[in-house]
């Protein structure tokens, strides 16, 4: 496996449910991050982690908890979600936050659909 | 507020002419911008950069151009091929992450 990889690609869930995206690099970076993408709406950014650690929450519903094990993995944990939460869910990561290590690589997605 | 805007949600052009992509930003302290290309059910990839120290950079088909005093830089695909439509990105470095603007969907008619 390379680049940036996210489980599952599509996902529907009720309104009660729980359920966990996962997010996983082989880029060997240091810093992770979850973007939402809404139908013609900018990518909204939802939270950044850097060496495990947890340095941006972007006013993100608490229906929302991410988890970092370490910094190849990134999971999304959802509960209690609304319609309103469909979207493209987009993990990305980088080499850091600083300096010239600008370029982010996203993994493919995952498309939630919530009824 | 939106930090970095791309006014035009869809552009058409035919194969082999010039496909001409536009974003404007508001923060005079963005050094450096990127444009992303995104297919259907893919992530997006990076594309091409440029630094605020220029205000061109150059790629094969691809040109980013850079206006500091308007605030504006604009992508050149040239000459378009219809592999390139795709939805394209601009993005700037914002405190913690890129911010992104809301994409222009390109289709290039063969």
């Amino acid at each position: 496996e390379t680049g940036v990889t996210q489980t599952p690609r599509h996902l529907v869930m009720g309104m009660t449910n729980k359920k966990s995206l996962k997010c996983e690099q082989h880029l060997g970076h240091n810093a992770m991050y979850w973007y939402k993408q809404s139908a013609k709406k900018p990518l909204e950014l939802m939270f950044v982690y850097n060496f495990k650690e947890q340095t941006e929450n972007n006013s993100v519903p608490s229906r929302f908890s991410p988890e970092c094990p370490n910094s190849s993995h990134l999971f999304l944990h959802l509960h209690t979600l609304q319609p309103e939460d469909s979207a493209l869910y987009l993990c990305a990561s980088s080499q850091d936050l600083e300096g010239s290590s600008y370029e982010q690589y996203f993994g493919p997605g995952t498309r939630l659909t919530v009824t | 507020d939106q930090q970095v805007k791309q006014n035009s949600p869809s552009l058409s052009v035919q194969e082999g002419r010039i496909s001409i992509l536009n974003c404007d930003y508001t923060n005079s302290m963005f050094d450096y911008f990127l444009w992303y290309k995104k297919y259907p059910a893919e992530g997006p990839t990076f594309l091409i950069s440029i630094s605020s120290i220029k205000d061109k950079n150059e790629d094969g088909r691809f040109t980013v151009f850079l206006n500091k005093s308007a605030k504006h830089l604009s992508l050149h695909i040239v000459p378009s091929q219809p592999g390139d439509s795709a939805v394209y990105f601009c993005a700037a470095p914002g405190r913690r992450a890129l911010t992104f603007g809301s994409g222009t969907r390109l289709q290039v008619q063969p």
